[in-house]
């Protein structure tokens, strides 16, 4: 039980374009869902909370506007890279936390690659 | 921001060694501590999470220990194999957020 997908695991794209990447809790509910980003040798950084119904809160210096999330269902939460450029390539990678979880267990996808060119 | 440190930042055993690496995270507002195992090309897993000072958790050759007043966990594998070869992570948050340490890589040799 419980498992994240999401999708695609990697994309390459050119800069200037927009890339959707999503997460879906599989057999649990999630009321939310958490959107991370890892560069190279560096620990997940925090982008977003998402809950579902409602507008992301979004961590410090993390552009609502280009970097956008969409709860809108108990399964599936989506981030999009709008107008990506070289610097956002990176690992994206997205948690769910199910209803009533104690302590605020996640459980995480295994990850998008983007890389822009 | 919580400043989450990891120690060693990489380890190499044989097998059949034990092990042990560190966690350190700030002990004021304690709520819980998430440790994660994060195996290349999968996703993190959930290995434990520990709420109480002086717990103590395992999962088969793994345990954990916790110590809030001081702000550390200690993560342990007893006779390590290649199939632990993994980034463990930490966590502390809950309540809030989780904020993650760079992790502990360790690569198993056989």
């Amino acid at each position: 039980g419980a498992v994240v997908s999401q999708h695609p695991s990697r994309v390459i794209c050119k800069s200037g374009t927009s890339v959707k990447i999503e997460c879906r809790s599989l057999d649990f509910q999630a009321t939310t869902m958490f959107w991370y980003r890892q560069f190279p040798k560096q620990s997940l950084m925090l982008m977003a909370t998402s809950n579902e119904g409602s507008k992301a809160t979004y961590e410090q210096g993390v552009e609502k506007d280009k970097f956008l999330i969409n709860h809108a269902s108990l399964t599936l939460s989506t981030l999009t890279v709008t107008s990506a450029h070289p610097e956002d390539s990176s690992f994206y990678i997205c948690s769910a936390s199910p209803r009533g979880q104690q302590a605020g267990e996640q459980y995480f996808g295994p990850g998008t690659r983007l890389t822009v060119t | 921001i919580l400043n989450v440190e990891q120690s060693p930042q990489s380890l190499h055993v044989q097998e059949g060694d034990s092990t042990n690496f560190t966690c350190s995270f700030p002990s004021s507002n304690f709520y819980a501590l998430h440790w994660y195992r994060w195996e290349t090309a999968k996703s993190p897993e959930a290995l434990f999470v520990m709420t109480l000072n002086g717990d103590e958790k395992k999962k088969g050759r793994i345990s954990a220990t916790l110590n809030t007043k001081e702000g550390y966990s200690y993560l342990y594998i007893k006779g390590s194999q290649p199939e632990d070869s993994a980034t463990y992570l930490c966590a502390p948050g809950g309540n809030t957020p989780l904020v993650f340490g760079k992790g502990t890589r360790l690569s198993v040799i056989a």
